[in-house]
């Protein structure tokens, strides 16, 4: 089970808006502003889309945006589009051992 | 812009050892960490550990404390992991990432570069 929570699923139609949550804890999400986001397409390599809570690497599209509330993270992405459809991970700096805790994955299906 | 190569598939026997590498292409390690992350048929990515090349420090999960070892040559801008004892748990994609920065709780930072993935396969 993995140490931050997200849904199994969410789906949208092209060009509407959808939110991926990512609970945690004090120790974790709550406690600092590390949240990380990443997409993935089958096969392949994890991408940054999102570091430190908000901030969008070079190249990420504006409509990819993210937030942070007590020990929950949020994604939003809006304009949904076909090649939005991927798995989406959070993670975050954790003050235990573990040092780095994911989320299980949330896939995204385009309808 | 740097990529990371990583090298190819391994099946091994439990019980025995893997060693995966991870080297910088187009590019050097001169001012990032690289971490490894895993992830097992049907789980989730699991952060293993890192390392700063060019202090050589490394950090671990401490699940893997003991049974893996990271390094790193700065000079190929190579990194590795190794997971003594394997056991069948230990099937998985692993993959090296990189975090553009050198200060000593890099871990706390996205990762915005990733090797291909290796898949290590643990069967008798």
């Amino acid at each position: 089970q993995s140490a931050l929570t997200q849904p199994a699923s969410v789906s949208g139609s092209p060009g509407q808006s959808i939110t991926i949550s990512c609970t945690g804890t004090s120790s974790d999400v709550g406690g600092h502003n590390s949240v990380s986001w990443y997409q993935r397409h089958p096969g392949k390599a994890p991408k940054l889309m999102i570091y430190e809570v908000s901030h969008r690497p070079a190249g990420v599209p504006d409509r990819f945006s993210a937030s942070k509330s007590d020990n929950t993270a949020s994604l939003a992405i809006s304009g949904l589009q076909a090649e939005d459809e991927a798995d989406y991970y959070c993670s975050s700096y954790t003050s235990s051992s573990t040092l780095v805790v994911f989320g299980g994955g949330t896939k995204l299906t385009v309808l | 812009q740097v990529q990371l190569v990583q090298s190819g598939a391994e099946v091994k026997k439990p019980g025995s050892s893997v060693k995966v590498s991870c080297k910088a292409s187009g590019g050097t390690f001169s001012s990032c960490a690289i971490s490894w992350v895993r992830q097992a048929p049907g789980q989730g990515l699991e952060w293993m550990g890192g390392i700063i090349p060019i202090f050589g420090t490394s950090n671990y999960a401490q699940k893997f404390q003991g049974r893996v070892t990271i390094t790193a040559d700065e000079s190929t801008s190579t990194a590795y992991m190794e997971v003594s004892s394997l056991r069948s748990e230990d099937s998985a994609v692993y993959y090296c990432a990189r975090t553009p920065t050198v200060i000593a709780n890099y871990y706390y930072y996205g990762m915005d570069v990733w090797g291909q993935g290796t898949t290590v396969t643990v069967s008798s």
